[in-house]
């Protein structure tokens, strides 16, 4: 069964640091492309941040450019999202996704998602 | 970074056709491949549509999309009740940016 698990979210102070995870199984996790996608409370879907299979390339949004790490490690099957100098509009639940596209077919995998929640 | 311009709601009776609008520009739409989400309540998204119109394993052929220069739309046909969710279109960016757009809320009536 495929599966993504985030975790690491929770209540942080304005100015603070949190580290995201997001643990893969089910998949072959070094053969596919992984976003961090978040969505504030009520509000739509706002990517975040990217990172290649091999971890080569990395891409970020100008809101968490300077601020946020994305990180992966193929062996232990995880991805990573180092959030630093957190601000309130940084509220929102953080979904870790998959995507691969080869041979003609496309697989795209979403975790649940982690709250994380900026507020003094 | 732009956002993708869609219409805030859409709605349609059980069986009918609804489309979905997503506006872009010539640095994202019109030059690269447009993905379509459907979030259902409480849910996280799931990818409906990729490369503008394919359909990963398992999604129905109610489920379609094409694009058009800077623009792209999302058609449900046979509308149905499990069909009334939050649909987003999204595309990358010449700026290496992935974009999504604002959300349509479809309502089965």
């Amino acid at each position: 069964e495929v599966q993504l698990v985030e975790s690491g979210g929770g209540l942080v102070q304005p100015g603070g640091s949190l580290r995201l995870s997001c643990a893969a199984s089910g998949f072959t996790f070094s053969n596919y492309e992984m976003n961090w996608v978040r969505q504030a409370p009520g509000k739509g879907l706002e990517w975040v941040s990217y990172i290649s299979s091999s971890g080569s390339a990395i891409y970020y949004a100008d809101s968490v450019k300077g601020r946020f790490t994305i990180s992966r490690d193929n062996a232990k099957n995880s991805l990573y999202l180092q959030m630093n100098s957190l601000r309130a509009e940084d509220t929102a639940v953080y979904y870790c996704a998959s995507y691969y596209y080869g041979s003609g077919r496309c697989f795209d995998y979403w975790g649940q998602g982690t709250l994380v929640t900026v507020s003094s | 970074q732009s956002v993708l311009t869609q219409p805030p709601s859409a709605s349609g009776t059980p069986g009918q056709r609804v489309t979905i609008s997503c506006s872009g520009s010539s640095s994202n739409i019109g030059s690269n491949y447009v993905y379509w989400y459907q979030q259902l309540p409480g849910t996280a998204p799931k990818l409906l549509i990729y490369r503008n119109n394919q359909r990963p394993s398992g999604v129905p052929d109610r489920f379609s999309g094409s694009k058009s220069g800077t623009s792209a739309s999302l058609a449900i046909s046979g509308l149905r009740s499990e069909d009334e969710a939050d649909y987003y279109c999204a595309a990358w960016d010449d700026s290496l940016s992935k974009v999504f757009g604002t959300g349509t809320k479809v309502t089965v009536l």
